[in-house]
């Protein structure tokens, strides 16, 4: 079955560091994917988003790129600021069915 | 535009009760969802509605829990009787026809 693997936590940086959390993901054919991010005592946002090989999701400086050589959607940062920390899902969905999450990262940003 | 609405946020109940959680959905979201986030993990899918009918309902513990989504808005989820491995958070997810998904904030439900 479908399933994502995302590296494990707690990433701690400092202020303005770069951030990777790296994601890959088994899937039969082409999925959507997706961060979700979760803020303290917040529901799941969604961050950003890709629905094809090659395409870019980006939002509020957050990029992640599609892979499907790599089975890869790491999600990137330049500058990482205290705001930023949160818990942070990868995500998968194919036909427009169900997502299937990694376990999440949580980042912690030091200032 | 509210946003997907969860009652209660926080609940507490001893085991072998009855507990059921409400969901409110973005309004016009045809496509309904109820995960369950253990502690440190993702969410995983309980079940998907589709209107008012329960179209992937495969990972839905159906001895103990049930769900419905009466004229295809609200959504209720009842766990009857509740276990100590129960206490999780639930979430509910709705969808448009072209939308990604929209999470409420959740009910952290803890057995006693």
């Amino acid at each position: 079955g479908n399933s994502v693997t995302q590296m494990e936590g707690p990433v701690t940086l400092s202020e303005e560091a770069f951030l990777t959390i790296n994601c890959t993901y088994t899937a039969t054919g082409y999925p959507s994917l997706f961060w979700y991010v979760q803020y303290p005592g917040e529901g799941l946002q969604l961050l950003l988003k890709a629905t094809k090989a090659d395409d870019k999701g980006s939002n509020k400086g957050f990029e992640a790129t599609y892979r499907k050589e790599t089975t890869s959607f790491h999600l990137e940062k330049g500058s990482v600021q205290v705001s930023d920390s949160a818990v942070y899902f990868c995500a998968l969905s194919q036909y427009g069915n169900k997502l299937v999450f990694g376990a999440g990262t949580i980042l912690r940003v030091k200032s | 535009e509210a946003g997907v609405v969860q009652s209660p946020r926080y609940k507490i109940i001893e085991k072998k009760q009855p507990v059921a959680f409400w969901c409110n959905p973005i309004s016009g979201h045809n496509t309904l969802y109820w995960y369950l986030q253990n502690l440190g993990q993702g969410p995983e899918l309980l079940i998907r509605y589709e209107n008012e009918e329960a179209v992937d309902d495969s990972q839905l513990p159906k001895d103990r829990f049930s769900a419905e989504r009466l004229k295809g808005v609200d959504s209720t989820l009842k766990i009857q009787p509740a276990e100590l491995g129960d206490s999780a958070v639930y979430l509910c997810a709705t969808r448009g026809r072209n939308t990604e998904a929209f999470f409420g904030q959740g009910t952290r439900l803890t057995v006693v």
